[in-house]
């Protein structure tokens, strides 16, 4: 069985550059998360997807980030501008059901300079 | 508010050694506890979970946990240490109010030296 897929795995860019992550879960599994995991922090959830609709974006910076899960399949995750504090770890995950087990892609490594 | 704490950053042991790796939450409710591996470079991997029921959970590569409620923790142990174990260990609670949010700790660092 596939894993998660996630592209790219590391991206160098600017502050005040745009950035776009992409995320393919398990197939099959109808609840997709977006985490961001910090340098020596624990993974925080940014964003929980049910197949296409937002279940919980409570802790998405609205005003530079967004995502979308069109077709309730793949992700993308878009930051715009960038700041250096969105210097992280980028993790995608997916479970088959909404209080599944979580199954997480390797990660999008992003640097803003 | 959900919050877990691991104290110790850094830990290293001796292969062969025991190791227990502490944990301790906060959560108003019952809680659905987890401890999570990272190996540099990659994501997250399942140890173990504990949902209800018997307190002592068992998990993959030999990793085992005990959910103490007293002292909610649930700290996680190994009786003896292999080099590969060497990776970032998170322990993390889960929030099932509508939504599956996993609170996760800071993580601890396990090095293993020959």
């Amino acid at each position: 069985e596939a894993g998660v897929a996630q592209s790219p795995r590391y991206k160098i860019i600017e502050k005040r550059q745009s950035v776009a992550f992409w995320c393919n879960p398990i197939s099959g599994h109808a609840t997709l998360y977006w985490y961001q995991q910090i340098l020596g922090q624990g993974p925080k959830l940014l964003i929980q997807f049910q197949n296409n609709g937002v279940v919980d974006d409570s802790q998405l910076p609205k005003d530079r980030f967004s995502a979308e899960r069109l077709k309730g399949v793949d992700s993308t995750l878009k930051i715009q501008p960038a700041k250096l504090e969105d210097s992280a770890v980028y993790l995608c995950a997916s479970s088959l059901v909404a209080q599944g087990e979580l199954f997480f892609g390797e990660g999008s490594r992003l640097t803003v300079l | 508010a959900q919050s877990v704490t691991q104290p110790d950053i850094h830990i290293t042991v001796s292969e062969g050694a025991s190791l227990e790796l502490r944990c301790n939450y906060s959560y108003g409710a019952t809680p659905y506890l987890f401890w999570y591996v990272q190996s540099p470079g990659q994501g997250l991997q399942l140890l173990l979970k504990y949902f209800s029921g018997d307190t002592l959970v068992q998990g993959i590569k030999g990793f085992e946990a005990e959910f103490k409620r007293s002292q909610s923790s649930f700290n996680l142990r190994k009786p003896s240490v292999h080099w590969s174990d060497a990776a970032e260990y998170f322990c993390a609670v889960g929030a099932w109010n509508g939504a599956n949010n996993l609170f996760f700790g800071t993580g601890t660092r396990l090095t293993v030296i020959p």
